[in-house]
């Protein structure tokens, strides 16, 4: 149990288009989600948390207008990198929770995202 | 705020034990976890500690010492599939998602 799945899995774009990812969690209902960024060779950092139904809270450093996260239902959210530049190629992960701390994450397998 | 420190790189061969050391400095204590993270792969969850002490489970322990803010992730009879990186993360201050440390990679040879 507890599957998280990311679509899609690798993208390659121009730069300047939109770039969707989704996140679903397969056999729970998700009312948290977090989605994470890591460039190689770097730790996984904390882009924003998105509960159902409600606005996203945005770390700081992250434009919320570049990076739009919409959390419409309880099994999916999603990710859409906006006005995309090489600088955002990146490894994009989002997790899903069932509550609202960290102590139930579960891990989707990452979007690799490349901006030419 | 929260910070995590880990060594960068580690490096062991097979069938030998290894110790991934993290120290950590926080706002309030909510349990420390570790993952591992294969290649661009998203990270497993190993374990989570809460509680002073050491936690085994198969061949990978965990062991906590809120007193020296330190935890380190002991790995036995280590196989060429455990080269990884190890994350060790905690809660942020409001115990609402995990920061992450930057990682240690183990590198397994035969």
């Amino acid at each position: 149990g507890a599957v998280v799945s990311q679509h899609p899995s690798w993208v390659i774009c121009k730069s300047g288009t939109s770039v969707k990812i989704e996140c679903r969690s397969l056999d729970f209902q998700a009312t948290t989600m977090f989605w994470y960024r890591q460039f190689p060779k770097q730790s996984l950092m904390l882009m924003a948390t998105s509960n159902e139904g409600s606005k996203a809270t945005y770390e700081q450093g992250v434009e919320k207008d570049k990076f739009l996260i919409n959390h419409a239902s309880l099994t999916l959210s999603t990710l859409t990198v906006t006005s995309a530049h090489p600088e955002d190629s990146s490894f994009y992960i989002c997790s899903a929770g069932t509550s609202g701390t960290t102590y139930e994450q579960y891990f989707g397998p990452g979007t690799r995202l490349t901006v030419t | 705020g929260q910070n995590i420190d880990q060594p960068t790189e580690m490096t062991a061969t097979e069938g030998a034990i290894v110790q991934i050391n993290c120290t950590y400095q926080t706002s309030g204590f909510n349990g420390l976890f570790w993952y591992q993270q294969h290649a661009g792969e998203a990270p497993t969850f190993l374990s989570y500690n809460v509680l002073d002490g050491l936690e085994e489970k198969g061949r990978f322990s965990s062991f906590l010492s809120r007193s020296k803010g330190y935890s380190y992730l002991l790995l036995k009879e280590l196989q060429m599939k455990d080269s990884a990186s190890y994350l060790c993360a905690v809660p942020n201050q409001a115990g609402t998602a995990l920061i992450f440390g930057k990682g240690t990679t183990l590198s397994v040879s035969s």
